[in-house]
């Protein structure tokens, strides 16, 4: 059973640019959320989403938005790149729904550099 | 928002030896309490996670202790193993938010042989 892919797995940017992440969920899993992963801040939770809604956002600015799709990929786009936003992004897939708690599974997450 | 904390934020244990990571949380509304295990260049990955029903759930040589009155949970690591060397971290979460969990800060573990 193949597990969630990330793609790009690394990538460079400069300041003011945008960039869009793609994460693929493993395949039946409907929940899909990101998070954000630096070395000052820990593992942050972006968004999740479930069935094409946003079900859950955290405490980011309006230049993190994401998106879901009908086959439950996922994407998520940062505008207006800040220096700041360097860190890498995971995409954790989970096969629950509303109200059902269990384990998310992690991608291997994409490596934003902004310069 | 600092919901969780986590300690120590590192650790140096001899192979052999008990590592202890605790957590602790304030939203009493948490009800799923699970560590999550990260090697370097990898995503976290689930290692063992209690509910409050238990106080203490063993797998092998991992296992959880839940004190709910005191709003702490904590990993314990028998036997540690150089292969444990990692980072854990606890993500406290409640039912009405399934995909978001609130990570501690993480707990940097090296097991020297």
């Amino acid at each position: 059973k193949a597990g969630v892919t990330q793609t790009p797995r690394y990538l460079i940017k400069t300041r003011g640019q945008q960039v869009t992440l793609s994460c693929s969920p493993i395949s039946g899993h409907r929940s899909v959320s990101w998070y954000q992963q630096t070395p000052g801040q820990g593992l942050q939770f972006l968004f999740e989403y479930f069935s094409e809604t946003q079900r859950n956002k955290g405490n980011f600015p309006g230049r993190f938005s994401g998106r879901q799709f009908s086959n439950s990929r996922s994407e998520m786009n940062v505008s207006t790149l800040e220096l700041g936003d360097s860190a890498l992004y995971l995409c954790a897939s989970s096969l629950e729904g509303r109200g059902e708690i269990g384990e998310l599974f992690f991608g291997e997450g994409s490596r934003l550099t902004v310069l | 928002q600092q919901q969780v904390k986590q300690s120590p934020q590192s650790l140096i244990v001899q192979k052999g030896g008990i590592s202890i990571i605790n957590c602790a949380y304030e939203n009493t509304a948490f009800d799923y309490f699970p560590w999550y295990q990260q090697f370097p260049g990898k995503g976290p990955a689930l290692l063992i996670a209690i509910r409050p029903d238990v106080s203490e759930k063993k797998e092998g040589r991992f296992t959880i202790s839940f004190n709910k009155s005191a709003k702490q949970f904590s990993l314990h690591i028998m036997d540690s193993q150089p292969g444990d060397s990692a980072t854990y971290f606890c993500a406290p979460t409640g039912s009405s938010n399934t995909g978001k969990l609130i990570f501690g800060q993480g707990t940097t573990l090296q097991v020297k042989p």
